[in-house]
């Protein structure tokens, strides 16, 4: 993941709407990629995975895509509710995960 | 499920005094983390550990340091305190592929 300095990336969204939530990586040779999600006061929670010989993996409400080509994840949320209100982040790692490089985070906001 | 917890969730301490942040996990994985996580920063690796007995330094280990006797402990060491140590420290572990995060300790150093 990539860090984006001092300011945190916000999005804000309507309750019911879809989320998209972008993550640039800069080590071509990472091959494992994570999301997570960080509500306030709370240690980071895993929401989904995927290794860099797929291109989109889904869960539950969450899609994650991988563009190889340009260092790109994204994750999108389906029909956004009050409760995905939190820090998302990314990270990327070559191999085993004990080099794992974390971004900054986007704050989402979910409005009723 | 996956428990990792650590021994504070609030610490103020003292410019020099030594700190111990202490983490266990429940799942006999073999690998834990310390990170700390200031903001527009994201959480920056400060020592691993892969074994009992065994440490790595991380990205910024400068006035810290580790220790791990036993699979399900880790701990990290503030041996002088200082202001520029405040932060949010969190603890992780994992087997292979997904690390597990504990809550976290906020570090206050006055």
């Amino acid at each position: 993941g990539e860090s984006v300095g001092l300011h945190l990336p916000t999005l804000s969204v309507q309750e019911g709407d879809n989320s998209i939530i972008n993550c640039a990586y800069s080590n071509s040779a990472s091959d494992y990629f994570i999301w997570y999600k960080q509500e306030s006061g709370k240690g980071p929670q895993f929401i989904i995975d995927i290794r860099s010989n797929m291109d989109k993996r889904q869960g539950q409400r969450v899609t994650v895509l991988l563009n190889k080509t340009v260092k790109h994840l994204s994750l999108q949320i389906a029909a956004t509710q009050p409760g995905d209100s939190a820090v998302y982040f990314c990270a990327d790692a070559i191999g085993n995960n004990n080099d794992m490089r974390f971004g900054a985070g986007t704050r989402l906001t979910v409005k009723p | 499920d996956v428990k990792v917890t650590q021994s504070s969730r609030y610490l103020v301490k003292r410019t020099g005094e030594k700190v111990f942040l202490e983490c266990v996990q429940d799942m006999d994985h073999e690998n834990m983390f310390w990170y700390r996580q200031d903001p527009g920063l994201g959480l920056r690796l400060i020592y691993f550990s892969y074994d009992v007995k065994m440490k790595e330094k991380g990205d910024i280990p400068e006035g810290y340091s580790v220790s791990r006797e036993k699979k399900e402990r880790f701990s990290l060491i503030l041996e002088s305190a200082s202001t520029n140590q405040t932060s949010m420290y969190l603890c992780a572990s994992s087997e292979r592929d997904e690390q597990y995060f504990g809550p976290g300790t906020r570090l206050t150093v006055t």
